[in-house]
């Protein structure tokens, strides 16, 4: 299993520009979250979802739009990039048990170090 | 929403000793308690984590400490060697996706 991947490692934007971070998991996971973390802080959820077809927002969801077509991808779209968004964002996926050792332990993928100047 | 915060957020210990790391929540629903290790430029990867109905759990040299009641929690490392030099993040969890917040990290590290 490759666990999470996601595309591009890195990348440099332009205030205005648009993309998209790509995330996918072959874990089967149903829950998926996309974090921001900034420098010398903690990890900031901007959406999750708990399936395919279900999405919600997470604490700093403004300026981001998610979809959740497939279980595997989870993609994150940044409209009007500015700089604010200048973050290392991190995708996440999880499948939730009743118990035992991982209750929800969040598998991590390798993050997309973003710039925006 | 849920509040975590976490304390130190830099900590220097001398190999071999003993280093702790604390943190508290807000929200009372909040019922799982993660601990994460961050090296540089790595991903967070989960080393311990503590449900809300244990009030301890341990593994090997690291253990987890939980009061409900005070609504805090602290890491435990025990015989600390260089590569635990790392930044480690507590997290709380709530909500019908049991989504995390997370508290803003510590950076250990281990003076040889």
């Amino acid at each position: 299993n490759a666990g999470v991947t996601q595309t591009p490692k890195f990348r440099i934007l332009k205030i205005g520009q648009s993309m998209t971070l790509q995330c996918t998991q072959d874990m089967n996971h149903n829950y998926m979250y996309w974090y921001r973390q900034d420098p010398g802080m903690g990890l900031k959820l901007i959406y999750y979802s708990v399936g395919a077809g279900i999405t919600d927002k997470g604490e700093v969801p403004n300026g981001y739009n998610v979809s959740r077509s497939t279980t595997e991808d989870f993609p994150l779209r940044l409209e009007l990039a500015a700089p604010s968004q200048t973050s290392v964002y991190f995708c996440a996926s999880s499948y939730p048990t009743s118990g035992g050792r991982s209750y929800n332990e969040q598998f991590f993928g390798p993050g997309t170090r973003l710039t925006v100047l | 929403g849920e509040n975590v915060e976490q304390h130190p957020s830099t900590l220097s210990v001398q190999e071999g000793d003993s280093a702790v790391i604390k943190c508290t929540y807000s929200d009372s629903a909040s019922n799982y308690f993660p601990w994460y290790k961050q090296e540089l430029g790595k991903r967070p990867q989960l080393i311990i984590d503590i449900r809300s109905n244990v009030g301890e759990k341990k593994d090997q040299r690291i253990a987890v400490t939980l009061n409900k009641t005070a609504k805090h929690f602290s890491l435990h490392i025990t015989e600390t060697q260089p590569e635990d030099s790392a930044v480690y993040f507590c997290a709380a969890s709530e909500g019908s996706a049991r989504q995390l917040t997370f508290g803003s990290g510590t950076q250990l590290t281990v003076l040889p």
